[in-house]
């Protein structure tokens, strides 16, 4: 399975503080991307990083690769109440336009 | 926010009915997605859309069918809902540029079948 893997599964962080996810796959891939999924709701993209890229920062989050590890994390620094959703890294399958998704980590952002 | 919407958004039915959960996109995109999703639980694949009458199963097993007459359009039907189809149901869509896939996601259908 080409499934990518979070870690943790869940996380429970205090306002301001930084929360790191991490995510593992298991084949080549040419990019990987997050999302974020409040409760209930659908999921929302929130950064690309590319096969050939090593960091990527967006506003408060920054997304690191390494391919030969198969894996990437997404920090999220001075973290907010509102941050409070379950994050997931999608992966391509092989000559395949559709993605596979994690199990994703639950973040927990206490006030 | 994406232009993608799904109805209903929640929706309470007894067993043998038939269901049409509706997804519709004002984005153009030629690629549409349905995936099930159990609480706190990852998302499987049950269709997918490659475009105007192009469709197919995903990995999950799903009794539910699907139709693309639209390319703005990608109902999923159940035709007779059954406890085990109680989940929630997300659609998006996605359109490949430049080696991106980057899919666009319904808020969903959380559906119970009693």
């Amino acid at each position: 399975s080409q499934q990518g893997e979070e870690d943790p599964q869940a996380l429970s962080i205090q306002e301001g503080e930084n929360a790191t996810m991490n995510c593992s796959y298991k084949t080549s891939i040419n990019n990987l991307q997050w999302y974020r999924q409040n409760s209930g709701r659908g999921l929302v993209h929130l950064i690309l990083i590319r096969s050939n890229e090593r960091e990527k920062h967006s506003g408060r989050l920054r997304v690191t690769l390494d391919t030969s590890k198969k894996s990437s994390s997404l920090l999220i620094t001075a973290s907010r109440a509102a941050d409070t959703a379950s994050y997931f890294c999608a992966t391509p399958r092989s000559g395949s336009e559709k993605l596979v998704f994690g199990k994703g980590t639950k973040l927990t952002v206490n006030p | 926010e994406a232009d993608i919407y799904q109805t209903p958004r929640y929706l309470v039915i007894g067993t043998g009915k038939k269901i049409t959960l509706e997804c519709s996109q004002t984005m153009g995109h030629d690629k549409m997605y349905w995936y099930q999703q159990d609480p706190g639980m990852e998302l499987h694949l049950i269709h997918y859309s490659y475009g105007v009458n192009s469709t197919e199963k995903g990995d999950l097993s799903s009794e539910s069918t699907v139709s693309r007459i639209r390319t703005e359009h990608f109902p999923l039907t159940l035709e007779s809902a059954r406890p085990s189809h109680t989940s929630q149901y997300l659609c998006a869509s996605s359109e490949t540029l430049a080696a991106k896939n980057i899919q666009y996601f319904g808020a969903g259908t959380r559906l119970s079948v009693l």
